[in-house]
């Protein structure tokens, strides 16, 4: 089955720097893949996605890149600020067979933003 | 706030209790999931409704029993729990769970602790 690698899994950065979260995937048949932020409390919220036939999207301060080749993809967080704090899950899924839209997630990264 | 409603929000029962969760979105989707969640961790699949239908039991125990009473709401019937089973319940609902590159939409969840 597939399986997601998520780095790191805590960052740290002063306000209004960058911040770059990485992941790896293993199915080549993978198509879709969300990052979802979840703060304390909460349920993961959907920021942003990418579907394999683009190579980049932006929404916003945030960016995410595909690597089809390579196999990765990466979120990107411009000028962050406190607010942004939170845990970050990568995902990945793949279109149908039995799959039915099944989620595999990395396993997080905590960015903690210090103002 | 989310579009996808839990409740409750936390819950505490004894190991000889049956309890229930619900979940509800009113986004017209037709795939509704159950995912597990311990601290620090990704969120885990547990069920897959499509179109009303259970379409992925990733090997729950018996004692998570879920139900699809209609599009709209979810249920997971709890019996016989074990102390690890305390978790955070995570119900998602996404357009369509065939086409995997469907975004799902996380409600807040439900703490659930036995005792």
């Amino acid at each position: 089955g597939e399986n997601v690698e998520q780095h790191p899994s805590t960052l740290s950065v002063q306000e209004g720097d960058s911040a770059v979260i990485k992941c790896t995937y293993s199915d080549s048949a993978s198509n879709y893949f969300p990052w979802y932020k979840q703060e304390l409390g909460k349920g993961p919220q959907l920021i942003i996605d990418i579907r394999s036939n683009v190579g980049e999207k932006k929404d916003q301060r945030i960016a995410v890149t595909l690597n089809k080749t390579a196999k990765h993809f990466s979120l990107h967080i411009t000028e962050t600020q406190p607010e942004d704090s939170a845990v970050y899950f990568c995902a990945a899924s793949m279109s149908g067979g039995t799959s039915y839209g099944k989620l595999t997630f990395g396993q997080g990264t905590i960015l903690t933003v210090h103002p | 706030d989310t579009e996808v409603t839990q409740t409750p929000k936390h819950l505490v029962m004894g190991m000889t209790n049956k309890k229930s969760l619900k979940c509800e979105q009113h986004m017209g989707h037709r795939a509704m999931y159950w995912y597990k969640q311990k601290a620090k961790k990704p969120p885990e699949l547990m069920f897959v409704y499509s179109y009303e239908k259970l379409s992925i039991n990733e090997s729950v125990p018996s004692r998570f029993s879920p139900e699809c009473p209609n599009s709209s709401l979810l249920n997971l019937h709890l019996h016989a729990l074990q102390p690890e089973d305390s978790a955070l319940y995570l119900c998602a609902s996404s357009p369509k769970a065939g086409d995997g590159d469907q975004p799902q939409h996380f409600g807040d969840g439900t703490r659930l602790s036995i005792l």
